[in-house]
C-alpha cells in the first residue's frame, strides 16, 4: 500500500451540482496526478501538481480544477459536473527524482453523474 | 504527442499457456516504460520499470523486455490468479507524466 487515500469511494451526482474529491498521500511525494479512466480510453490525465500550490493541466482539462494547499492534500473539483464526467476517477503520485519513476496508485473513485 | 498501443485488448489463456503482451510506443525522451496490474475495482500496481533498449526485468512468471518501438509482457506457465488487467504506460520529458496504453485484460482458465 502506497499510502494513498481517495474519498469518496463512490459518489452520485445531479448534472450541474459541483463535486469535490479529495487524495490525501502519507509518503510525502511531491508529485501528485489526478487521472480518469474510462471503457475504450484508458488512463488519462486531467491535472496534476508539482508542488504545493504548483499545478498544470493534463490531456483532459477542461471542466475540471485543483487545488493543492498542503503536501498530503491534492483536491479535484467538478465546477457543474455533467453525464460525460461519469468515470472513475484515480489519485496517483511519485518522488519523480531523477530518471522516470513509477506511479502509484489509489483505489479510486467511482463517480456518476446522473 | 506521447502515444501508447497494446494489443491484443482481450487475451484468454489455458492455465500453463504461455503467452505474450505487446505495447507499441512513440515518446519523445524516453524517461522511462512501465507495466502495471489492475485487478477490478483497484487502481494500477506497479510492476516494472524499462529505462533503455535491450533492457529485460523477471518477477516471477513475468518477464518485461524492450526496443526502441515495442515493450513485450511474457507470461510463462500462467495460472488463474495472473487474470487481471496489464496496463502499459510512458514517461517522456519531466514531472513524471505518463500516457497509458488501452490496458490489455488477461483471463486465465483452470
Amino acid at each position: 500500500d502506497a499510502g494513498i487515500t481517495q474519498s469518496p469511494r463512490h459518489k452520485v451526482t445531479e448534472t450541474g451540482t459541483p463535486v469535490t474529491l479529495r487524495c490525501h498521500q502519507t509518503e510525502n511525494h511531491r508529485y501528485m496526478y489526478w487521472y480518469r479512466q474510462d471503457p475504450g480510453h484508458g488512463l488519462r490525465l486531467i491535472h496534476y501538481s508539482y508542488g504545493v500550490k504548483d499545478t498544470d493541466k493534463g490531456e483532459v482539462s477542461d471542466g475540471y480544477s485543483v487545488s493543492r494547499s498542503k503536501t498530503e492534500d491534492f483536491l479535484l473539483t467538478l465546477e457543474s459536473a455533467t453525464s460525460s464526467q461519469t468515470s472513475v476517477y484515480f489519485c496517483a503520485i511519485t518522488p519523480a527524482e531523477g530518471r522516470g519513476s513509477p506511479l502509484h496508485f489509489g483505489n479510486g473513485t467511482r463517480l456518476t453523474v446522473t | 504527442e506521447d502515444q501508447v498501443t497494446q494489443s491484443p485488448e482481450a487475451l484468454r489463456l489455458q492455465e500453463g499457456e504461455s503467452s505474450s503482451l505487446n505495447c507499441s510506443y512513440t515518446v519523445s525522451g524516453l524517461r522511462g516504460l512501465f507495466w502495471y496490474r489492475q485487478d477490478p475495482g483497484k487502481g494500477p500496481e506497479f510492476l516494472f520499470t524499462l529505462y533503455s533498449a535491450g533492457e529485460e526485468k523477471e518477477k516471477e512468471r513475468l518477464k518485461a523486455t524492450l526496443t526502441k518501438k515495442e515493450s513485450f509482457l511474457h507470461i510463462t506457465a500462467p495460472k488463474p490468479e495472473d487474470s487481471a488487467t496489464y496496463l502499459c504506460a510512458v514517461q517522456g520529458g519531466n514531472a513524471g507524466k505518463s500516457t497509458f496504453g488501452d490496458g490489455t485484460t488477461l483471463t486465465v482458465k483452470p
